[in-house]
């Protein structure tokens, strides 16, 4: 038990598709944040929420969309993914941003 | 510019034996911060060890430690008396100030180490 829990944790899903990844924490944080983990690359931050307002937008394409109805949810809708964006994407939360990050196990995407 | 640098892509170790894992940084802020996390095959990252720009000493954490060399920009990290649960990436973050005026991770690119019986 992470305190942070991810779904799906393996996602398949077509170029045309359009689907979502969920995020919540139960440690009463209030950042969150969604990272990229590709193969041989660092960690990429995406995007950062406090107090369910996005405070970070790291040039991130918009055919990703973060939603964060509050302090203990984050979603990722996906749309016309490219395959390039077949990665680990992690979710993690804080306190405060910044904060040591607490992380869930990730929702493996394999986009075709 | 890489702002941390992990030079060795993977590492393979007996157990019980100590291994040091290398981590160099790149910053020109006075006041930074430098995490180690662990993520075994479950994909989950694991916090082990934090140590501040202006700590006096090195951070310990059980079998963890940080050796905190700051003129030479390193942070390495020690594990003592390794066991086979140690076998796992390891990442080295540096906590800086981004574009927006906020204060992120950024990450190495980490280091696989495997852990021989």
């Amino acid at each position: 038990e992470t305190g942070v829990t991810q779904t799906p944790r393996h996602l398949v899903m077509g170029m045309t598709n359009k689907k979502s990844l969920k995020c919540e924490q139960h440690l009463g944080h209030n950042a969150m944040y969604w990272y990229k983990q590709s193969a041989k690359k660092p960690l990429e931050l995406m995007f950062v929420y406090n107090f369910k307002e996005q405070t970070e937008n790291n040039s991130v394409p918009s055919r990703f969309s973060p939603e964060c109805p509050n302090s203990s949810h984050l979603f990722l809708h996906l749309h016309t993914l490219q395959p390039e964006d077949s990665a680990l994407y992690l979710c993690a939360s804080s306190q405060v941003s910044p904060g040591e990050l607490f992380f869930g196990e990730g929702s493996r995407l394999t986009v075709l | 510019a890489q702002k941390i640098t992990q030079t060795q892509p993977g590492m393979f170790v007996q157990e019980k034996e100590a291994v040091t894992l290398d981590c160099t940084y790149d910053t020109s802020d006075p006041s930074y911060g430098l995490f180690w996390y662990k993520q075994p095959s479950s994909g989950e990252m694991i916090f082990l060890i934090y140590q501040g720009s202006y700590d006096q000493q090195n951070a310990t954490e059980g079998r963890y430690s940080l050796n905190f060399q700051k003129a030479r920009k390193s942070a390495n990290l020690v594990i003592s008396a390794s066991q086979l649960g140690d076998s796992a990436m390891y990442f080295c973050a540096m906590r800086e100030t981004s574009n927006f005026g906020n204060e992120k991770l950024t990450f190495g690119t980490g280091t696989r180490l495997t852990i021989i019986p």
